[in-house]
């Protein structure tokens, strides 16, 4: 089956700190991952994406590369700020009828003026 | 361009009592669907996902369950609601390779 391991949290981070949540898979298939970012009370937003190897995800200073080699798709950020304060969840879906998502377990993220 | 929304935003609910949450998709035609519910301080669960109207496919046994009635809304319901359906539910929709999710609706059953 899929499954996504993701970094435990919480992280805290003090503003203009680097920041990297790890993030790793197993898939049956070919997978498109995912990272979602949802802010304090509200749903999930689309943060990046990539769907194929190699290929880099980047999205408001977030990047992730598709590393199949090492079934990897890390969360790196150079400056975090405060405002980037939320919970980042690592997912995968697999071709098919249904494209379900497969979630990691989130990762709270905090940072600290 | 696409959207999607769902209501109500927040509801309060004794146990016992019925439940139906809405959730449409505007832009689109024939999206696959799909509920997921995050219980407080977990990940996200797949509840049901729709392919299209008519057709549920359910991912976890429960007292909720799903319905299709038009192309672009997606209906869950409960006809007795337990403390344990407490929670954030998220519609969500398929576009090209990318799911795309609503604004939530908080549902706290008292």
């Amino acid at each position: 089956g899929n499954s996504v391991t993701q970094m435990e949290g919480p992280v805290t981070l003090s503003e203009e700190a680097f920041l990297t949540i790890n993030c790793t898979y197993t898939a049956t298939g070919y997978p498109s991952l995912f990272w979602y970012v949802q802010y304090p009370g509200e749903g999930l937003q689309l943060l990046l994406k990539a769907t194929k190897a190699d290929d880099k995800g980047s999205n408001k200073g977030f990047e992730a590369t598709y590393r199949k080699e090492t079934t990897s798709f890390h969360l790196e950020k150079g400056s975090v700020q405060v405002s980037d304060s939320a919970v980042y969840f690592c997912a995968l879906t697999v071709s098919g009828s249904a494209r379900q998502l497969t979630f990691g377990s989130g990762t709270q993220l905090t940072v600290l003026p | 361009s696409q959207t999607i929304h769902q209501w109500p935003a927040t509801l309060v609910q004794p146990v016992g009592s019925p439940l139906s949450l809405e959730c449409t998709v505007e832009g689109t035609s024939n999206p696959n669907l799909y509920w997921y519910r995050q219980a407080a301080g977990r990940g996200l669960q797949l509840l049901f996902y729709s392919v299209g109207i008519g057709q549920i496919s359910s991912e976890v046994p429960q007292n909720l369950s799903a319905s299709r009635p038009q192309d672009r809304q997606f209906i869950l319901s409960s006809k007795k609601l337990l403390l344990s359906d407490s929670g954030f539910y998220l519609c969500a929709w398929l576009s090209g390779n990318t799911i795309y999710f609503g604004e939530g609706s908080w549902l706290t059953v008292v």
